[in-house]
């Protein structure tokens, strides 16, 4: 069974802070998203992450992928209560269906 | 764009009647969706793929006679909750993959169906 394992599961800061959430699997994947899910709401597409060792910038948001395309990480830098949420990384294995990670709670405070 | 809806957004229903849940791509074509269900403060836990034109694939554990799949075009999937129970009492999402150079899959808002 493919398991993604996130890091931290819950993880509150004070505004201006940095942090870093982990994603990682035995296995290998093919791609690699991640999602920030608000309460109520459906989860909402970051990035997607394919080369292995492929590092992208969204804003204040980093997204690695590792060499072996097993593991990714999604730094924030300087968080602002407006990233609070749910993130979920999802693998994709090649068979179209998605392996979500187990989720990384974050609150951040004003 | 790459815009899913869910129609309705919630819905209280009565134990032992039937819930449909619709979703719809808007503004791409899916010949791939897929049902999830999420409790709280959990992570989202796939229930089956709907294929266009063809049966849905249900995961292991998930009753297909009780949760019934049909993919009847392009950009529509339904989910029917049959013979609810309140502990069906969950948040549905759903996702449509778009085929582009990656397999992405984009999230509906989500159905919370609440069975009393």
């Amino acid at each position: 069974t493919q398991l993604l394992e996130q890091s931290p599961q819950f993880l509150s800061i004070q505004e201006g802070e940095n942090l870093t959430v982990y994603c990682n699997s035995s296995s290998v994947f093919s791609s690699l998203q991640w999602y920030r899910q608000e309460p109520g709401e459906g989860p909402v597409l970051l990035v997607t992450v394919v080369t292995g060792g492929e590092v992208k910038k969204l804003k204040r948001l980093t997204f690695q992928f590792g060499d072996a395309r097993k593991d990714s990480s999604l730094h924030i830098t300087a968080a602002q209560p407006g990233d609070t949420g749910l993130y979920l990384c999802a693998g994709d294995s090649g068979t179209y269906k998605y392996i979500f990670g187990t989720g990384t709670r974050l609150k951040v405070l004003a | 764009g790459a815009v899913v809806s869910q129609h309705p957004s919630w819905v209280i229903c009565k134990s032992g009647t039937s819930v449909k849940i619709e979703c719809r791509s808007l503004d791409f074509q899916a010949t791939t969706m897929f049902w999830y269900r999420q409790f709280p403060k959990q992570s989202l836990m796939l229930m089956a793929t709907s294929n266009e034109g063809s049966k849905a694939t249900y995961e292991q554990g998930v009753e297909k006679d009780k949760f019934l799949i049909n993919h009847a075009s392009l950009t529509l999937s339904t989910l029917t909750v049959t013979s609810a129970h309140p502990e069906d009492s969950s948040f549905y999402i759903c996702s449509a993959r778009r085929d582009r150079v990656y397999n992405e899959q984009f999230f509906g808002p989500g159905t919370r169906l609440t069975v009393l």
